[in-house]
């Protein structure tokens, strides 16, 4: 089936710094993908909807500015989390649609 | 918002029985899908059913879809310890495009040996 990389899988970095996390599709081309993120024990929140060529569309209570999101290729889609504060520590996810949609590993992202 | 609630939250059983998981939701929907989740890693699909099918099979796997009710159970059916999981359902909503699923709260699952 279908793949989708995300990378890094864990990232720990610290307070007031940015992390990007890259999320491409192997073997097909999206013209859509998605960004979610997952708190402790919940299921996964949609953050945005990432756009090849345009800008993306952000879901209320996402903050656009400090969740960049680049989707600079139809295989790549990138999620920069900028100045990276604790309360960030999450577990983010994409997913690229084919004929279904087809998840990342995720990124476990821990900020000290 | 969240649109899919599991139920249970948690189950546990013992390998060899059967294990099944209700999803109900609130809007109309063009898909429903399960997907299983392990501890700290990605998602992993498992099945889909759309809006106008009523039962799909996959190996151990039973989904059901009833429209009427808004719900949705999966059944895994002679578990085993490596099914032990959170399975989530998320719905594909009708005129919503593919891939912006809503996901319910997941039931976590364990089977013990």
């Amino acid at each position: 089936g279908a793949v989708v990389s995300q990378h890094p899988s864990r990232v720990i970095c610290k307070s007031g710094t940015s992390v990007k996390i890259e999320c491409r599709s192997l073997d097909f081309q999206a013209t859509t993908m998605f960004w979610y993120r997952q708190f402790p024990k919940q299921s996964l929140m949609l953050m945005a909807t990432s756009n090849e060529g345009s800008k993306a569309t952000y879901e209320q209570g996402v903050e656009k500015d400090k969740f960049l999101i680049n989707h600079a290729s139809l295989t790549l889609s990138t999620l920069t989390v900028t100045s990276a504060h604790p309360e960030d520590s999450s577990f983010y996810i994409c997913s690229a649609s084919f004929t279904e949609a087809f998840f990342g590993q995720g990124t476990r992202l821990t900020v000290v | 918002s969240q649109q899919g609630e599991e139920d249970p939250q948690a189950l546990s059983i013992q390998e060899g029985e059967n294990a099944t998981m209700n999803c109900s939701y609130k809007t109309s929907i063009n898909n429903l899908q399960w997907y299983r989740q392990n501890s700290g890693r990605g998602l992993v699909h498992l099945i889909l059913i759309r809006s106008n099918e009523r039962e799909k099979h996959s190996g151990r796997l039973r989904v059901t879809l009833d429209t009427s009710k808004k719900s949705s159970s999966l059944l895994i059916t002679a578990s085993r310890a490596a099914d032990t999981a959170s399975y989530f359902c998320a719905t594909a909503n009708y005129g919503g495009s593919q891939g912006n699923l809503i996901f319910g709260k997941g039931t976590k699952l364990s089977v013990k040996p």
